[in-house]
């Protein structure tokens, strides 16, 4: 049961290079997110996906592009790193059809730095 | 921003012991969910209510909701080591979005 799979689990960058976080997921959600989560604060929507071929911006997208491969895979990029884009990352799937319920199934979250 | 306000922000019980936590929110909702976060770890669900619902129960924990008041809250009953974790309240407008609070960090003492 692999459920929610998020490649790296670390990663330092310097300010400026770029990069991929992947996101796979194995349930056959047609909905896919992406969090950050910073100390203090809660989880805060970048990017999502309401269904494949389709994606939209959150509360905090500046800095970030996504893109929905497939049903399966949902990646997110940084094409620029900063700083402020240090956190932990997080994917998440659900598939709100199912009784129009967003429950949300989590990865193991992407530890970014950038230095 | 964030729609849900948890308080407290942390929380230190003794085992056996209840922990309740509380969630605010602002605008209409069409459920309200709480999750869990161990250190180091992704979000895991625990219980969903919905708008029309105003109690919940799922093993030891139990959930309230108001929606005149726009709160939740949580209880966790006879609390153990293992229920040390941070917990959030998410609540669902029925727009394919969550919106998280910042959490409650609780940790049981044995």
């Amino acid at each position: 049961n692999a459920g929610v799979t998020q490649t790296p689990k670390f990663q330092v960058l310097k300010t400026g290079q770029s990069m991929t976080l992947q996101c796979a997921q194995d349930m056959n959600h047609n909905s896919m997110y992406w969090y950050r989560q910073d100390p203090g604060m809660g989880l805060r929507l970048i990017y999502y996906s309401a269904s494949e071929g389709t994606t939209d911006k959150g509360e905090v997208p500046n800095g970030y592009n996504v893109s929905r491969l497939n049903k399966r895979e949902f990646s997110l990029r940084l094409e620029s790193a900063a700083p402020s884009q240090t956190s932990v990352y997080f994917c998440a799937s659900s598939d709100p059809s199912a009784g129009a319920l967003n429950i949300q199934y989590f990865g193991a979250g992407t530890r970014l730095s950038v230095l | 921003s964030q729609q849900g306000e948890e308080d407290p922000q942390a929380l230190s019980i003794q085992e056996g012991e209840n922990a309740t936590m509380n969630c605010s929110y602002k605008t209409s909702i069409n459920n309200l969910q709480w999750y869990r976060q161990n250190s180091g770890r992704g979000l895991v669900h625990l219980i969903l209510i919905r708008s029309n619902e105003r109690e919940k129960h799922s093993g030891r924990l139990r959930v309230t909701l108001d929606t005149s008041k726009k709160s939740s809250s949580l209880l966790i009953t006879a609390s153990r080591a293992a229920d040390t974790a941070s917990y959030f309240c998410a609540t669902d407008g029925n727009d394919y979005k969550l919106s998280f609070g910042a959490g409650t960090t609780v940790t049981v003492r044995a």
